[in-house]
């Protein structure tokens, strides 16, 4: 079973500060993604990672994968309120029956104070 | 284009009464998902369909909860004999079978 952990599952930052979230998975997958909710929303695409060292930055976040250490990052620079929600990273299930049925993690609840 | 739909968006059942949830995917999308999402957790798979065949169904309850994608008209995910476990969001995406999943604003489901 594939399993995806992130942490932190909490974080509270201080606006204008820089962090970093991390998603580690149990077994081999060729993509991985990052989503953000907003409370009583759906899930808003962030970014989808291929291949071995991919990164990509859209604004304050950017994301990276290490498929080697089955590990991805989601760092957040200088951090503004509007950042403020639910962060997922997930995973490829890797059942070719599955399409792209995909492992979600429980997600990483960012708080930006003033 | 309009995007994934989903409806009711809220439904409050008693329990033992059966639940319908509806998804009518992005116009040109061929693949539907769907994901349940219980409170401070992430989406767990549920099943993945096809216009008119199930290809994945293994995060399926095995009882009481059903899915179809009729060739026309759109998905439904039913739950019969709802209980107060089965409270959660339900969240519907679809695919043009490419490498990303487009996703519902979700039914939030309350069993009484």
């Amino acid at each position: 079973e594939l399993k995806v952990e992130q942490n932190p599952l909490f974080l509270s930052m201080q606006e204008g500060k820089n962090y970093t979230i991390y998603c580690n998975y149990s077994t081999t997958s060729d993509r991985l993604y990052w989503y953000r909710q907003d409370p009583g929303k759906s899930l808003e695409s962030l970014f989808v990672l291929l291949s071995n060292g991919a990164v990509k930055q859209e604004g304050r976040l950017m994301a990276s994968l290490d498929t080697k250490a089955r590990l991805s990052t989601l760092h957040i620079t200088a951090a503004v309120h509007d950042l403020s929600a639910t962060y997922f990273c997930a995973v490829a299930l890797g059942n070719s029956n599955s399409g792209y049925a995909l492992n979600f993690g429980k997600g990483t609840s960012l708080l930006v104070t003033p | 284009n309009a995007g994934v739909m989903q409806n009711p968006r809220h439904l409050v059942r008693r329990r033992g009464q059966e639940a319908r949830l509806r998804c009518s995917p992005m116009k040109g999308h061929s693949h539907v998902y769907w994901y349940r999402q219980l409170p401070e957790e992430g989406l767990k798979f549920m099943v993945y369909l096809q216009k008119e065949n199930i290809i994945d169904e293994s995060g399926m309850p095995k009882e009481r909860f059903s899915a179809e994608f009729p060739k026309e008209g759109p998905s439904i995910l039913r739950i019969q004999q709802v209980v107060r476990g089965d409270s959660a969001a339900y969240f519907c995406a679809s695919s043009p079978g490419a490498r990303e999943l487009f996703f519902g604003e979700g039914s939030r489901l309350t069993v009484l």
